[in-house]
């Protein structure tokens, strides 16, 4: 089946400075999505992206979806202390029986040092 | 406008029992999700289900696991004679479509078999 890997793991930052984390597929998708999850909740989106190359920002938050379909990055600028949580990269086919399900990356733990 | 619900949120069975889970999707939404999230994972695909059917269960483990969206009520994932594995986080999600950024998660039922 399709696989994401996530990178990092895990990164340790002072508040103020930029963060970025990417996903890369073995194969390819049709959206990019990004998620956010606290301790003890679901995922909150924070990005979505449809088109191959496509660029988007969500207030300090900026995403793209990478050309060949089967890569993407998150950037963070200026980070705060609420952006402590883990990221989640998402791919979806969006087509074909399998079509609608989400598949997701190992995560990224943010922890911000203020 | 409440999101979707999950009940219960904690949930502990010793090895053998029965686990219900039950997912109450956003009013209006005829989409329903579930997936699983081991300790320090991604969320990982189960099954997907509209009203009275079963769309995708193509991430199902064959045996002890099942799941239901009636005409009336919530949606249920069913585990029977659960061993010590089963312990995790259940997502459920809900959607009005089947686009990706659709999907909106619930907090969560954290399974723990003892």
């Amino acid at each position: 089946g399709q696989q994401l890997n996530q990178s990092p793991q895990s990164m340790f930052i002072q508040e103020g400075e930029d963060v970025s984390m990417n996903c890369t597929s073995s194969s390819i998708f049709n959206t990019w999505l990004w998620y956010k999850q606290d301790p003890g909740e679901g995922p909150v989106l924070l990005i979505a992206l449809y088109k191959a190359g496509e660029l988007t920002s969500n207030g300090r938050l900026t995403a793209q979806f990478g050309i060949t379909r089967k890569d993407s990055f998150l950037n963070i600028s200026a980070s705060i202390p609420s952006d402590v949580g883990i990221y989640f990269c998402a791919g979806q086919l969006g087509r074909g029986a399998s079509g609608s399900r989400l598949t997701f990356g190992e995560g990224t733990q943010l922890t911000v040092n203020p | 406008n409440a999101g979707v619900m999950q009940n219960p949120r904690h949930l502990v069975r010793r090895r053998g029992q029965e686990a219900r889970l039950r997912c109450s999707p956003m009013k209006g939404h005829s989409h329903v999700y579930w997936y699983r999230q081991l300790p320090e994972e991604g969320l990982k695909f189960m099954v997907y289900l509209q009203k009275e059917n079963i769309i995708d269960e193509s991430g199902m483990p064959k045996e002890r696991f099942s799941a239901e969206f009636p005409k009336e009520g919530p949606s249920i994932l069913r585990i029977q004679q659960v061993v010590r594995g089963d312990s995790a986080a259940y997502f459920c999600a809900s959607s009005i479509l089947t686009s990706a950024e659709t999907q909106y998660f619930g907090p969560g039922t954290r399974l723990l078999v003892l």
